[in-house]
């Protein structure tokens, strides 16, 4: 079965702290996706990528920069946090040519920026 | 620019009713369609999904009808259980593009016992 984790589960920090979250997938998968969930705005993507070194941006990427190291890691860095980044953040994989590109989610991270 | 809309962005039914969920969009190239659940404090998973190709996808109690034309879908639960109680994302994908997946904001759904 697919398998997304992500570390930390919860994370505290103060206005202009740098946050770096976690995400490894075992599924082989060549896509990630990192998404933010808000109350009212259901899931938004922040920034993807297809395979190790490539970076796309998604909907909502200001504030938030990306990396993707190998195709099991992608991180989300938060250089200067913001109040504003306070949520719950995503991590998911998928391969497109299988089963409506069914995109497989992590636990997700609670991040609150005081 | 909100690209997939649902409503009601909640919903009470009584078990053993029929729920039944909206989702509208925007983009006619969009051709994929699959609804996410989500239960309190867990993650999103596919539940089910079709292609604009069909009109109609059954599985089980859960049935996606789809209008083309209209740009409109919905999601009908039958025989609504508590167990049902999640909030339902409606979203999109275009498969010739970036195979994004845009979702709307939601339905939370609650099934009285």
């Amino acid at each position: 079965e697919a398998a997304v984790t992500q570390s930390p589960r919860n994370k505290v920090t103060v206005t202009g702290g740098n946050v770096t979250l976690s995400c490894r997938q075992t599924n082989s998968h060549n896509y990630m996706y990192w998404y933010r969930q808000d109350t009212g705005h259901g899931l938004r993507l922040i920034h993807y990528s297809y395979g190790a070194g490539n970076l796309q941006i998604g909907d909502v990427p200001d504030g938030y920069k990306a990396t993707r190291t190998t195709q099991e890691d992608f991180f989300l860095l938060l250089e200067l946090a913001s109040p504003s980044q306070t949520s719950l953040y995503f991590c998911a994989s998928s391969d497109p040519g299988q089963n409506y590109a069914e995109q497989f989610f992590g636990p997700g991270t609670r991040l609150t920026v005081l | 620019q909100q690209q997939v809309r649902q409503s009601p962005q909640s919903l009470t039914v009584w078990e053993g009713e029929t729920a039944i969920l909206n989702c509208s969009y925007e983009d006619s190239t969009f051709d994929y369609f699959p609804w996410y659940w989500q239960f309190p404090r867990e993650s999103p998973a596919l539940l089910i999904a079709i292609r604009p190709v069909s009109n109609k996808k059954e599985d089980g109690r859960f049935t996606i009808f789809f209008n083309k034309r209209e740009k409109k879908l919905s999601l009908h639960i039958t025989d609504s259980q508590p167990g049902d109680s999640a909030t339902y994302f409606c979203a999109a994908i275009l498969s010739s593009g970036s195979w994004q997946l845009i979702f709307g904001s939601g339905t939370q759904l609650t099934v009285m016992p």
